[in-house]
């Protein structure tokens, strides 16, 4: 199956400072990729898609100037969380597909994020 | 996309075939029923998805109705490593981004 990667799986951060979180397609080029938040015991919440080349598209509620997302390649996208504090401490998942559609998303590791 | 809805959650015996059902009876004739799993602190894992006939890989058997309006995923002999939230999720077909909206699935506790 389709091999996705996420980096750090883990970080910690003081409040104020901004954290990128790496989602790449091992063996896949990903024209699509998405990411998710989740906090504990919830479901997961898509917060924007991204296709490569073009601006992602954000899920109405979140703030595409704090969770910047990049989409420069077929096998890359980051996610940046701008100016982080305690509330954005959270599980960050992302997922990516290619081109069929409906295409299968295969997900990541995830990434904690701990906002001190 | 369809909403679908599912059981909060269910036990199995290790060993025994774990069925899990979901209904979506809102589904449109080209949307797709896709099942996910996240076992604990990982992300999501596909495991199989069809359209109206029943389909089959060696992790999962998917049984649609013929209506389609609802269906069953089958692990044929769970083991402790199948405990967890199972998310059934129904997924447009062409014009459309394929986002997943997952509800709360299912948690499967296989017991030994």
């Amino acid at each position: 199956g389709a091999v996705v990667s996420q980096h750090p799986s883990r970080v910690i951060c003081k409040s104020g400072t901004s954290v990128k979180i790496e989602c790449r397609s091992l063996d896949f080029q990903a024209t699509t990729m998405f990411w998710y938040r989740q906090f504990p015991k919830k479901s997961l919440m898509l917060m924007a898609t991204s296709n490569e080349g073009s601006k992602a598209t954000y899920e109405q509620g979140v703030e595409k100037d704090k969770f910047l997302i990049n989409h420069a390649s077929l096998t890359l996208s980051t996610l940046t969380v701008t100016s982080a504090h305690p509330e954005d401490s959270s599980f960050y998942i992302c997922s990516a597909t290619g081109t069929r559609v409906p295409d299968t998303q295969y997900f990541g590791p995830g990434t904690r994020l701990t906002v001190l | 996309d369809a909403k679908t809805t599912q059981p909060p959650s269910m036990d199995c015996a290790e060993g025994r075939a774990a069925n899990l059902p979901c209904n979506h009876s809102t589904i449109s004739g080209n949307e797709y029923v896709y099942w996910y799993r996240q076992i604990h602190s990982q992300g999501p894992q596909y495991i199989i998805h069809g359209l109206k006939n029943n389909e089959t890989n060696e992790m999962a058997s998917l049984i649609i109705t013929e209506d389609r309006k609802s269906s069953t995923l089958i692990l044929p002999h769970a083991t402790l490593r199948d405990t967890a939230v199972y998310y059934c999720i129904v997924v447009g077909s062409a014009g459309n981004t394929g986002k997943l909206i997952f509800g709360q699935g299912t948690t499967l506790q296989v017991k030994p």
